[in-house]
C-alpha cells in the first residue's frame, strides 16, 4: 500500500497569512492526489483534485501543486473560515490511502 | 443536485452486525463508484473499499476484508455496508462518498456506529 505522510500535524497562522501544508507519498503517485477539508462534526469535503485543479466553488485562495511524491496545498490568504482539518488522498492505486491530516487552526 | 443520505445512527452489541445505507439522488447511479470511509474519533480517515453499482464489481481493503460486505440496489439507488463480527474497535463515523475514476466529490453526511454491551 502507498503510505502518505502530511506535515504539519498541527498549524496555527493568522487571518491573511499565506498557508503551506505538505503531503509526501512513499511512492511516485503521477499527480492522481486530492485534498480533503473537514470541519468539526462535518462530512469531508472535496477542496482540489489531479494535484491542482480546484473544485466547483471552492474559493480561488486554495491551490495545488506537485509532481511524483511531493505534493502541496497552498491557501493565500487564511480567512476564519478556514479552519479545519485537512486530509491528502492518493487515487493512483487500490487502495486508496489517505494521510493522517493537518490541523489548522487561527491564531 | 447530488445528494448522497445515510442512514441513522446505529447502537449494536459485539458479535452482532450492522447494515448502513446509503441512497443516491441527482445522479446516475450505476455510472459511479460507492466508496465507504471509516473515520474514529478524533481520527484520520481510512478507505475501506468500494462498490460499482453499474455491474455489482467490490474492492476491499484488506484491512476490511471479511469485516464489510457491500452490496446496491439499483431500483432504489441505494448502496448498503455490512459491517458484521462487531467489537468496539468498529465504533465510528462511517461515510459513503461518490466516486470511480474520478475524486470523491459528494459525501454523505455520515453515521455513527456505536459497539457496545
Amino acid at each position: 500500500d502507498i503510505q502518505m505522510t502530511q506535515s504539519p500535524s498541527f498549524l496555527s497562522a493568522s487571518v491573511g497569512e499565506r498557508v503551506t501544508l505538505s503531503c509526501r507519498a512513499s511512492q511516485n503517485i503521477n499527480k492522481y492526489l486530492d485534498w480533503y477539508q473537514q470541519k468539526l462534526g462535518e462530512a469531508p469535503k472535496l477542496l482540489i483534485y489531479n494535484t491542482n485543479n480546484l473544485h466547483t466553488g471552492i474559493p480561488s485562495r486554495f491551490s495545488g501543486s506537485g509532481s511524483g511524491t511531493d505534493y502541496t496545498l497552498t491557501i493565500s490568504s487564511l480567512q476564519p473560515e478556514d479552519v479545519a482539518t485537512y486530509f491528502c488522498l492518493q487515487r493512483n492505486s487500490w487502495p486508496l490511502t489517505f494521510g493522517s491530516g493537518t490541523k489548522l487552526e487561527i491564531k | 443536485q447530488v445528494q448522497l443520505q445515510q442512514s441513522g445512527a446505529e447502537l449494536a452489541k459485539p458479535g452482532t452486525s450492522v447494515k448502513l445505507s446509503c441512497k443516491a439522488s441527482g445522479y446516475t447511479f450505476t455510472s459511479y463508484y460507492i466508496y465507504w470511509v471509516k473515520q474514529r474519533p478524533g481520527q484520520g480517515l481510512e478507505w475501506i473499499g468500494y462498490i460499482y453499482p453499474g455491474n455489482g464489481g467490490t474492492y476491499y481493503s484488506e484491512k476490511f476484508k471479511g469485516k464489510a460486505t457491500f452490496t446496491a440496489d439499483t431500483s432504489s439507488s441505494t448502496a448498503y455496508m455490512l459491517l458484521g463480527s462487531l467489537t468496539p474497535e468498529d465504533s465510528a463515523y462511517y461515510f459513503c462518498a461518490r466516486g470511480g475514476g474520478s475524486p470523491l466529490d459528494y459525501w454523505g453526511q455520515g453515521v455513527m456506529v456505536t459497539v457496545s454491551s
